[in-house]
């Protein structure tokens, strides 16, 4: 099976822009979930999408927004992008909600200057 | 709310030799997961070992093995034979089993060097 994927692998915008990010799960998983990784706050936790709706969200502002497709891929959204939303986004995935494994996507790698 | 502690930043170990790494964590549920993630420089999140909490039996596979102290709330990951791959930024995180919160908490992170 081929691993979680995620689109693009970079990107660089401008502050005030907005940016839309890919996720394709695992075939067959139905959960996936969002991070943000920076080196100072490591891992912080964004949302959760199962069955297309979002399930747990994290304690981000409103400009990050996300949403899960009837085939389970996912998108999130960053509106009016500030200096500090530079960070690797990671996408995981799993089978099921619950005590199923996460995997991970390679991440894409936003830069906001 | 849960708190995930990873108290050393850098680690180094000599190739074939053990490395401990530590994680403690808070919180007041008596029924969780607990996950050590190792994330090498290529960036791909990959899962090392899970505990369930309501083993006392000690999580091992090949080289890793954990040290689960649930009274304590330490979590701590030892590498044995040590290999040059095995460099990489580790994390400890916990996950709830509460329905509803299955989202995970992830330390801060630790980065392991491996000597030659």
């Amino acid at each position: 099976k081929a691993g979680v994927t995620q689109t693009p692998r970079y990107l660089i915008k401008t502050r005030g822009q907005q940016v839309t990010l890919s996720c394709s799960p695992i075939s067959g998983h139905r959960s996936v979930s969002w991070y943000q990784q920076t080196p100072g706050q490591g891992l912080q936790f964004l949302f959760e999408y199962f069955s297309e709706t979002q399930r747990n969200k994290g304690n981000f502002p409103g400009r990050f927004s996300g949403r899960q497709f009837s085939n389970s891929r996912s998108e999130m959204n960053v509106s009016t992008l500030e200096l500090g939303d530079s960070a690797l986004y990671l996408c995981a995935s799993s089978l099921n909600r619950g005590l199923n494994e996460q995997y991970f996507g390679p991440g894409t790698r936003l830069t906001v200057t | 709310a849960q708190t995930v502690t990873q108290s050393q930043p850098e680690m180094s170990v000599q190739e074939a030799e053990t490395v401990t790494l530590s994680c403690t964590y808070d919180t007041s549920e008596s029924d969780y997961y607990l996950f050590w993630y190792k994330q090498p420089p290529s960036r791909q999140m990959i899962l090392v070992i899970r505990q369930e909490a309501y083993k006392q039996q000690n999580a091992t596979e090949n080289r890793f093995s954990v040290n689960f102290q649930k009274a304590a709330k330490s979590f701590s990951l030892k590498i044995s034979d040590s290999q040059l791959g095995d460099a990489a930024m580790y994390f400890c995180a916990y996950r709830s089993t509460t329905s509803g919160t299955y989202k995970y908490i992830f330390g801060t992170g630790t980065r392991l060097k491996v000597l030659a």
